[in-house]
This record gives structure tokens, sequence and C-alpha cells, in this order.
């Protein structure tokens, strides 16, 4: 239990639906982040947020929409997804400013097939 | 991001102690120095982090070389649940433009721990 929890743990979804990937924090972190990992490929950072407004966008395609409505929760809105997009999504928070090289905490990741 | 160089794998028995190295010969000075592992199924999950000092917690110890260009993750008593991809990132803590949050991820290396 890292206190950070994604749902669902698993979705299968065709290219035309609509689907959304949640995660909560229980950290008190002011930091988000989604992150990509692919079949046999590194970690890649999607987005970043800090108090709740979007620092960085890894250009991702707009397919994939975040939303950060409060600095507990991270949703990552999901349409016309392609195969290629079937991956582990994972989460992350973090306290935001630590200049001590503070720790980032992963939930468990959502596991996504599109067919 | 300076870059660093793991092993793709190494392999362990159980009950004993593992060396992971990393090599990291472009690391510049505010580069601190952060250890996370991956296990299967699972998002990853810090170790330890260090900048020059030798450092230990609960879960292993770093040994950072003297000029800071390679380092060392020590498992003292490697045990079956510590087969994961162990993971070295430099993360650069100076604050400007807020790019001190980023964790970027190389391959890895797949510790392998044989009962």
């Amino acid at each position: 239990e890292t206190g950070v929890t994604q749902t669902p743990r698993h979705l299968v979804m065709g290219m035309t639906n609509k689907k959304s990937l949640k995660c909560e924090q229980h950290l008190g972190h002011n930091a988000m982040y989604w992150y990509k990992q692919s079949a046999k490929k590194p970690l890649e950072l999607m987005f970043v947020y800090s108090l709740e407004e979007r620092v960085e966008n890894n250009s991702v395609p707009s397919r994939f929409s975040p939303e950060c409505p409060n600095s507990s929760h991270l949703f990552l809105h999901l349409h016309t997804l392609q195969p290629e997009d079937s991956a582990l999504y994972l989460c992350a928070s973090s306290r935001w400013g630590d200049s001590s090289g503070n720790t980032i905490y992963f939930g468990e990741g959502s596991w996504l097939t599109v067919v | 991001d300076a870059k660093t160089t793991q092993p793709n794998s190494m392999e362990s028995n159980e009950e004993e102690p593992v060396h992971l190295p990393c090599n990291h010969s472009t690391i510049s000075g505010t580069d601190y120095i952060h250890w996370y592992r991956q296990l299967p199924s699972q998002g990853p999950e810090y170790v330890i982090h260090g900048l020059t000092s030798n450092v230990n917690n609960r879960m292993a110890s770093l040994a950072i070389a003297e000029d800071r260009k390679s380092s060392t993750l020590i498992l003292h008593r490697a045990t079956l649940r510590d087969a994961a991809v162990y993971y070295c990132i430099l993360r650069d803590v100076r604050s400007s433009g807020g790019s001190n949050y980023k964790l970027t991820f190389g391959k890895g290396t797949l510790l392998t721990v044989n009962p």
C-alpha cells in the first residue's frame, strides 16, 4: 500500500469508446503525475500537475486528456484510442518544490488494452 | 539530464548480498542519485537516494564513489521478494524551471533471485 490508489486496475476498451482512469493519493502531496509504460520500453512521463495546475504535457496526443480537480485526485480521460496505446498507466504523487531530492510515490497502475 | 548505465540483468542467490552497479560519469554537482525498483505487475517504489555520502535505510545501502561517477546499491541479504527491475536515476534538484520533479527512467537492471 503506497498511499496512491488507481482504478480500475484493468480496462479493456474499443477504439471508439470513452473511458477514464482515476487516481487518488492519501499522502498530503501537492504534485501528481501520469506515466505510461509500454511493453519493453522505459517509463515515459506524460503529464505533471503541481497545485492543480498542469506544468508539463510531454507531447502527449490529445486523445489523452488529464484532469486534476484537487490536489488529491487525478484523472486521465481516454477517447478514440489506438491499439498501440495499450500499456500500463501509472499515477504518482510527491511534494512539489522540495529541493532535497524528494520521493515520488507510485500507484500500482492501470492495465489498459485497446481492441 | 545526465545519463546512467546499468547492466541489463543480474542474478543472485537467496540470503546472499547483492551489489547493483550504476555508472553516471556525466553527473553534475546538483544531481541526486535515486534508486527505485519495480516488482512484477506493480508500480515503481522508492528504495534510497543520496548526494555524496553513503546512505543506509531499512531496505538497502547506497555506496557512492568519491568522484560520484558511479554508485552501488547494496541489498544485504537478498530475498525472493527482491526480484525486480532496479532503476538508477539522477535528479537535478536545482529549482530552475521547476525541473527538479522529473524522474527519467532507463531500462534498469533485472534482478533474479534464486532460491
